[in-house]
């Protein structure tokens, strides 16, 4: 089955504790990026990659690292994690675009991220 | 830069009801244009697409029409059910591109 795996669903940390959310993906995709979901701010990039060891920023990237060493992980980092980073988080992948058409993003089940 | 303006809900409709989602968009060129919807505690998956004007897009009984001359794309639904309970995503990705610009989401409840 196609899926974006993300783990944990549910995590509740401490200001300045480093952790990773992990994301794996089986569909040999390329493409693979990071959001955030806030009440009426919907879904804001927060980092992507176009291929192993390519990765850029996204809208909201202060605060975060990833990296992309395979090419089914790419895991999001918050080293130094605050309160405002409290929030929903969702890994997604896609495969390059073939010339002009879009493509479907497949989005893995969430990470709900609580920092206290 | 791009952006996609959906309306704001919630929205609370009966049993057998029409659903209308108004979204529009601003962006250079032709843009791919895409709903999502996410049920409760999933994550987004796809509910139509359309890749250039006056395409159609269309799936599970729900229709969104690419107007270029209006920056539009408005979801709707001809008879909602309680199972379409969710909440509903207008996206952009620039032709060529990967990135995908979403709306804020409109949350839509369906009562029996």
């Amino acid at each position: 089955e196609a899926q974006v795996t993300q783990n944990p669903r549910y995590l509740i940390t401490v200001t300045g504790k480093k952790l990773t959310v992990t994301c794996s993906q089986n569909m040999n995709h390329e493409y693979m990026s990071w959001y955030r979901q806030d009440p009426g701010l919907g879904l804001r990039q927060i980092y992507y990659s176009m291929n192993v060891e390519v990765t850029d920023k996204g809208d909201v990237p202060e605060g975060y690292k990833v990296s992309r060493k395979e090419k089914r992980n790419f895991p999001l980092i918050l080293e130094s994690p605050s309160p405002n980073q409290t929030s929903l988080y969702f890994c997604a992948s896609s495969s390059l675009g073939q010339g002009t058409s879009g493509t479907e993003a497949f989005f893995g089940q969430g990470t709900r991220l609580t920092v206290v | 830069g791009d952006s996609v303006t959906q309306m704001e809900g919630p929205v609370t409709l009966s049993e057998e009801a029409f659903l209308t989602i108004n979204c529009t968009y601003t962006a250079t060129g032709y843009p791919s244009l895409f709903w999502y919807v996410q049920y409760p505690g999933e994550g987004l998956q796809l509910l139509l697409k359309a890749t250039k004007a006056d395409d159609k897009g269309s799936n599970k009984g729900f229709e969104a029409t690419y107007r270029k001359e209006t920056t539009s794309f408005h979801l709707e639904k001809g008879s909602v059910q309680v199972s379409d309970s969710a909440v509903y995503f207008c996206a952009l990705s620039p032709r060529g591109y990967q990135k995908v610009t979403f709306g804020t989401g409109t949350k839509l409840q369906v009562i029996p």
